[in-house]
């Protein structure tokens, strides 16, 4: 069965420099969460998207931008990265016809963001 | 943590001994998940339990909840080697059910 996909797997950048993550969500499941884990830390929620719309915001910088597109399909985008953006960010996916987390979410194996 | 601890933060055991685990929520909620990770891994769904049920099974997985004390443990029975993760619960908020709001995990070590 498809699953969540994210790319890329690793990503290495330099403070102040921009970075894209993609999420591919299971087939036919419209809504897609962000989450970023820091060493050791819990996963903390970012933001989530049902039907191309915004639909929760969680602590996410305002360096940070995110968008769920036609195919819904979405991306994180991150400016002037800093040394504390370093975590594995990961995506996850819901079919929203019982609520938006009246169900499992699937996760995807997550992008490890190191900034150097 | 953005919902509460779950505790031990770390526990250690042999193969066949069972492993609890505590979580505990701050919110009223939805319902009440619990995760697996692997180290470095995506999470795993492992058992979701409704604020209307008290107690749940999943193959050697039993979940309780106590909606009054704000808790729920995870126990798992006759452990294996496999088992070693990370666990952590998660709760839908009964205010906001668009995102699940993640505990602070407990590390789980099984030795053959």
């Amino acid at each position: 069965a498809a699953g969540v996909i994210q790319s890329p797997r690793h990503l290495i950048k330099e403070k102040r420099e921009t970075a894209t993550l993609k999420c591919y969500p299971i087939p036919r499941h419209d809504t897609v969460y962000w989450y970023q884990q820091g060493p050791g830390q819990d996963p903390q929620f970012l933001i989530s998207f049902y039907e191309k719309m915004q639909s929760d915001k969680g602590s996410i910088p305002d360096r940070f931008s995110a968008q769920q597109f036609s195919d819904y399909h979405s991306e994180l985008n991150m400016s002037s990265l800093e040394l504390g953006d370093s975590a594995l960010y990961f995506c996850a996916s819901s079919s929203s016809w019982q609520g938006a987390t009246n169900e499992k979410l699937f996760f995807g194996s997550g992008t490890q963001l190191s900034v150097l | 943590s953005q919902q509460g601890e779950e505790d031990p933060q770390a526990l250690s055991i042999q193969e066949g001994e069972n492993a609890t685990m505590n979580c505990s929520y701050k919110t009223s909620i939805n319902n009440l998940q619990w995760y697996r990770q692997n180290s470095g891994r995506g999470l795993v769904h492992l058992i979701l339990i409704r604020s209307n049920e008290r107690e749940k099974h999943s193959g050697r997985l039993r979940v309780t909840l106590d909606t009054s004390k704000k808790s729920s443990s995870l126990l798992i029975t006759a452990s294996r080697a496999a088992d070693t993760a990370s666990y952590f619960c998660a709760t839908a908020s009964s205010y906001n059910t668009d995102k699940l709001i993640f505990g602070t995990g407990t590390r789980l070590q099984v030795f053959p």
